[in-house]
């Protein structure tokens, strides 16, 4: 049971590059989501999705977009990267119905820097 | 918005001692859930602690501890017998529904051994 899956784990662009950060999660769960941190803060939500073929924007969603066509699949593609997107970023993937809530389980992040 | 703060960059404590991290929030919902993360070197995103605010028993969970003060917005951390192993950054978290994390700044705690 591998849990939620990033890759790659350290990546440089070059400005105006395009790529798409993977996150795979194997717990069978629901909703899935994708958090940027920037140094010395905590993490920001880009998009999140609550089922396959189901996105919603977060609180950053600029320079970012997301599909979710498999329950397990949530990449999150840059298509023209700029600097002020240097930071790390999460996937995370929790199991709601309704009220009741389970805890958010996160990746291990990618570290991505825009040159 | 809800806001949550964390109003301590910086932590210490001796090895074995206790300590306790500050987190203050803003929301005008009466139901959620309040969270304390820890992230180590690794970068890996652990949850430590949870609360349901509308439990008024403070959640434990062996050595860490939490007080809830839902009248004053407040959550603390205090993590007892501190270990090596407890440097880390500490969030504080705040969720409203089953939608997005609302994290504090973080509060960086050393051991001192």
């Amino acid at each position: 049971n591998a849990g939620v899956t990033q890759t790659p784990k350290f990546r440089i662009l070059k400005i105006g590059q395009s790529m798409t950060l993977q996150c795979t999660q194997d717990m069978n769960h629901n909703y899935m989501y994708w958090y940027r941190q920037d140094p010395g803060m905590g993490l920001k939500l880009i998009y999140y999705s609550v089922g396959a073929g189901i996105t919603d924007k977060g609180e950053v969603p600029n320079g970012y977009n997301v599909s979710r066509s498999t329950t397990e699949d949530f990449p999150l593609r840059l298509e023209l990267a700029a600097p002020s997107q240097t930071s790390v970023y999460f996937c995370a993937s929790s199991y709601s119905i309704g009220e009741l809530y389970n805890e958010q389980f996160f990746g291990p992040g990618t570290r991505l820097t825009v040159l | 918005a809800q806001t949550v703060t964390q109003s301590q960059p910086e932590m210490s404590v001796q090895e074995a001692e206790t300590v306790t991290l500050s987190c203050t929030y803003d929301t005008s919902e009466s139901d959620y859930y309040l969270f304390w993360y820890k992230q180590p070197p690794s970068r890996q995103m652990i949850l430590v602690i949870r609360q349901e605010a509308y439990k008024q028993q403070n959640a434990t969970e062996n050595r860490f501890s939490v007080n809830f003060q839902k009248a004053a917005k407040s959550f603390s951390l205090k993590i007892s017998d501190s270990q090596l192993g407890d440097a880390a950054m500490y969030f504080c978290a705040y969720l409203f529904g089953n939608e997005k994390l609302t994290f504090g700044t973080g509060t960086r705690l050393t051991i001192i051994p």
